[in-house]
């Protein structure tokens, strides 16, 4: 059965300051691999889809890779934002359902 | 704008009062699912469907029920909600029937507390 885990589960940065969010997952067949961001008392944001054929995706700050067959994922932020404070999310497909993780709570400080 | 919509944001209900939660994508989407959020066991599927009349269990399906009627709308529906529902509840569609090739779009979430 596929798990995905998300390390560290919080970091606190100062502001500006680049970094790295890391997801893994147990099984290596995997389509696809997406990032989503959530807000507090708002709802999941897509961020990145990668798909199994790709490497990276990149968006704006933001810069997802993916390595299979290690079975890992890293969101990299550059120049981190107060705005940027918020919990990532990463996912995968499992059967019809995708399979999260818990989710790295970022805060990051002006 | 490409959306899932969801309705209520927030609902306090009592144990065994009937509910049900809407869920709208204007995308044209096959496929959609319903997942709660609780803490420390993160995101869980309840139900999902991949297509008008086609749906079926997740995996944390007692004491919900759904419905596709229509392509666009998949209510999730709690005929006697107890307090171990309370949690947040995420509808989500994506364009791919089986839900996992395609990017998956969510709603913004709802809150619902059973008393």
């Amino acid at each position: 059965k596929q798990e995905v885990t998300q390390i560290p589960a919080a970091l606190s940065v100062p502001e500006g300051e680049n970094l790295v969010l890391n997801c893994s997952f147990t099984d290596s067949a995997i389509y696809n691999l997406q990032w989503f961001r959530q807000d507090p008392g708002k709802g999941l944001t897509s961020l990145l889809l990668i798909q199994s054929s790709q490497r990276e995706q990149t968006s704006g700050r933001l810069n997802a890779s993916l390595d299979k067959s290690s079975g890992r994922s890293t969101l990299y932020i550059a120049a981190s934002q107060p705005g940027d404070s918020a919990t990532y999310l990463c996912a995968v497909p499992g059967g019809t359902a995708l399979i999260f993780g818990k989710g790295t709570t970022l805060s990051v400080s002006s | 704008e490409a959306q899932v919509t969801q309705n209520p944001r927030y609902l306090i209900t009592v144990t065994g009062k009937k509910l049900t939660v809407t869920c709208s994508q204007n995308m044209n989407h096959e496929y959609m699912s319903w997942y709660r959020q609780d803490p420390g066991l993160g995101l869980r599927q309840i139900y999902y469907s991949m297509n008008v009349e086609v749906t079926d269990k997740g995996d944390v399906p007692e004491g919900y029920k759904v419905s596709r009627k229509e392509k666009r709308n998949f209510p999730l529906i709690l005929e006697s909600p107890s307090p171990n529902q309370t949690s947040l509840y995420f509808c989500a569609s994506s364009l791919d029937p089986q839900g996992v090739g395609t990017e998956a779009f969510f709603g913004q979430g709802t809150r619902l507390t059973v008393v």
